[in-house]
């Protein structure tokens, strides 16, 4: 059974420091990869995917990595803004299904 | 903007009721998923319909039930409210690779 763990739990950090996210899965039969960003009470919005040939892919400030012989993706943000205070998602699709497995997110606070 | 509307935004019912939920998705969009969100966890996977088919379910019980309709709305019901059922219930809709996610229904069962 795929499970998807995200360390840390909660962050916080002045403003314009570099962070990294961390995911982890433990079957690494995987389709894909995704970051997903939720705002308090919010639906998800999803920021970064990955292939599970793909290394590595950028969005602006974002920059997410996928190790899949490791079962580990980080999530890069750099020069954090306080707009970007949320909670991220880590989730994967195993391969011959279409269902996402979650981790439980990292809460990030991004102080002015 | 997603193109996923979710419907009703929050509820409140009780112990042993029955709810419905409801989720329009995009035009072409022929998957449908369903995920239970309780405060402080990731996102469940409850099921998926495909071409109004269910065509994957997770670890939910029968009383959680769906439905799929040819105009790209769908629903889930869930029967004989428990107060665990007290979550966000979070409609996706895929094309591809790309899922797109409503704001969700909040319920709260007292």
């Amino acid at each position: 059974k795929q499970e998807v763990t995200q360390i840390p739990a909660a962050l916080s950090v002045p403003e314009g420091e570099n962070l990294v996210l961390n995911c982890s899965f433990t079957d690494s039969a995987i389709y894909n990869l995704q970051w997903f960003r939720q705002d308090p009470g919010k639906g998800l919005t999803s920021l970064l995917l990955i292939q599970s040939s793909q290394r590595e892919q950028t969005s602006g400030r974002l920059n997410a990595s996928l190790d899949k012989s490791s079962g580990r993706s980080t999530l890069y943000i750099a020069a954090s803004q306080p707009g970007d205070s949320a909670t991220y998602l880590c989730a994967v699709v195993q391969g011959g299904s279409e269902k996402l497995v979650f981790g439980k997110g990292t809460k990030l606070t991004v102080n002015p | 903007e997603t193109g996923v509307t979710q419907s009703p935004t929050h509820l409140i019912k009780t112990r042993g009721q029955q709810v419905t939920l409801r989720c329009s998705s995009q035009s072409g969009h022929n998957t449908v998923s369903w995920y239970q969100q309780a405060l402080g966890q990731g996102p469940q996977f409850i099921f998926q319909y495909y071409r109004e088919e269910e065509n994957g379910r997770g670890n939910f019980p029968p009383r959680f039930s769906g439905l799929q309709f040819p105009n790209y709305s769908s629903e889930l019901n869930v029967n004989a409210l428990e107060l665990d059922d007290s979550a966000l219930y979070l409609c996706a809709s895929s094309s591809g690779n790309t899922i797109y996610f409503g704001e969700g229904s909040w319920l709260t069962v007292v």
